[in-house]
């Protein structure tokens, strides 16, 4: 069935370091991918999306690009801030009308002053 | 503002008492979801309804019931409550099926006794 495989955390990072989260994804047909943002004790937030190859998410300095070569979509950030800290989730959808989003399990970033 | 409500946040019930955990969105969206979050296991849908009156099984539906009898909410029901249901659960609305991103609500976290 489709899944999605995230790198293990936690990952803990000194501030303005740089930031690579791994996530790929196996899926029958072309998903839409997404990363959303737990800050602790909150609920998800959709942090960026991309609908089709080679497109390219980004918001508040953090990007991912759609890679189907790879099946994947890392998630980069040039320079990490203490507020950054959090839970990081990959997740993909099908094209169907079930709207169900598969999640990755989750990758917990801490990063240090 | 735009947002997913669910009430209560925190709850400490018994076996075999009933409980609804409610959800409301204000964006008008068609799509609903029922998410739980356990550790180890990640989030993994419950229930999803695609409009009013239509509802449908996700992947963990055994001892839930959902109702979608108004576009705004959609209440997630325990007829009678095990310590197995004891976990992080999330609402979420979505206005395109997902593929546009969901909201998700703060989380209402139940235990079971």
């Amino acid at each position: 069935g489709d899944s999605v495989t995230q790198m293990e955390g936690p990952v803990t990072l000194s501030e303005e370091a740089f930031l690579t989260i791994n996530c790929t994804y196996t899926a029958t047909g072309y998903p839409s991918l997404f990363w959303y943002v737990q800050y602790p004790g909150e609920g998800l937030q959709l942090l960026l999306k991309a609908t089709k190859a080679d497109d390219k998410g980004s918001n508040k300095g953090f990007e991912a690009t759609y890679r189907k070569e790879t099946t994947s979509f890392h998630l980069e950030k040039g320079s990490v801030q203490v507020s950054d800290s959090a839970v990081y989730f990959c997740a993909l959808i099908m094209t169907s009308n079930t709207g169900k989003l598969i999640f990755g399990q989750g990758t917990t970033l801490q990063v240090k002053p | 503002e735009a947002q997913v409500t669910q009430n209560p946040r925190y709850l400490i019930t018994v076996t075999g008492k009933k409980l609804t955990v409610t959800c409301s969105q204000n964006m008008n969206h068609e799509y609903m979801s029922w998410y739980r979050q356990d550790p180890g296991l990640g989030l993994r849908q419950i229930y999803y309804s695609m409009n009013v009156e239509v509802t449908d099984k996700g992947d963990v539906p055994e001892g839930y019931k959902v109702s979608r009898k108004e576009k705004r909410n959609f209440p997630l029901i325990l007829e009678s409550p095990s310590p197995n249901q004891t976990s992080l659960y999330f609402c979420a609305s979505s206005l395109t099926g997902g593929t546009g991103g969901y909201t998700f609500g703060s989380g209402t976290r139940l235990t079971v006794v």
